[in-house]
């Protein structure tokens, strides 16, 4: 039971690339999410889903894309990377959106 | 605005020297306050969910406590292991049921 697995562990990319966070869980769980952790500030939702099909907003969507096609995976797009993206991309899960939510290792992306 | 506010920031122990971490906060409605570990350079791992002030949960050397405006972790004869970041989470309700989450403490404790 690996849990949430989260590709790639470390990138770099240039201003105006484009890439995708992966994320899998293999636990079953309807919703996922998608959060950034700067330095000084608390985690912050990005993207959520709460089943195959269904996604939606958070709190700072603009620049990302997500898609839930499956109930184990739910990538990350970055359309056009820009040096705010700079940060620590975390992917988590939970049996429903009001329980605990089991995190991945993290994505750590920098754009030059 | 939910907003989580965390103190203190940094925390130096010594082994066995027990104190607390403290977490306040401002939600219009709340559905239920989480703590999280986090080890550095890994997601964070869950601790806690607590729903009504009064509620009280324990586990091995760490004890969360709820009153209606803040929230605290207390720490009885810490580890060396128990060195990390404590996150608090709250959640709203109604909406998406947001979860807003502090900056943490960085707790390190020193044999």
């Amino acid at each position: 039971n690996a849990g949430v697995t989260q590709t790639p562990k470390f990138q770099v990319l240039k201003t105006g690339q484009s890439m995708t966070l992966q994320c899998a869980q293999d636990m079953n769980h309807e919703y996922m999410s998608w959060y950034r952790q700067d330095p000084g500030m608390g985690l912050r939702l990005i993207h959520y889903s709460v089943g195959a099909g269904i996604t939606d907003q958070g709190e700072v969507p603009n620049g990302y894309n997500v898609s839930r096609s499956t109930t184990e995976d739910f990538p990350l797009r970055l359309l056009s990377a820009a040096p705010s993206q700079t940060s620590v991309y975390f992917c988590a899960s939970s049996w429903h959106r009001n329980t605990e939510a089991f995190f991945g290792q993290g994505t750590r992306l920098t754009v030059v | 605005e939910d907003q989580v506010t965390q103190s203190p920031e940094a925390l130096r122990l010594q082994e066995g020297e027990s104190s607390s971490l403290n977490c306040s906060y401002t939600v219009s409605g709340l559905r239920g306050l989480f703590w999280y570990r986090q080890d550095p350079g890994k997601g964070p791992e869950f601790l806690f969910t607590l729903y009504s002030a009064g509620e009280e949960k324990e586990k091995e050397r760490l004890k969360a406590t709820l009153t209606k405006k803040e929230s605290f972790l207390h720490i009885t004869a810490p580890k060396p292991e128990d060195s990390a970041t404590y996150l608090c989470a709250v959640q709203a309700t109604g909406g998406y049921q947001k979860v807003t989450f502090g900056i943490g403490t960085k707790l390190q404790v020193i044999p």
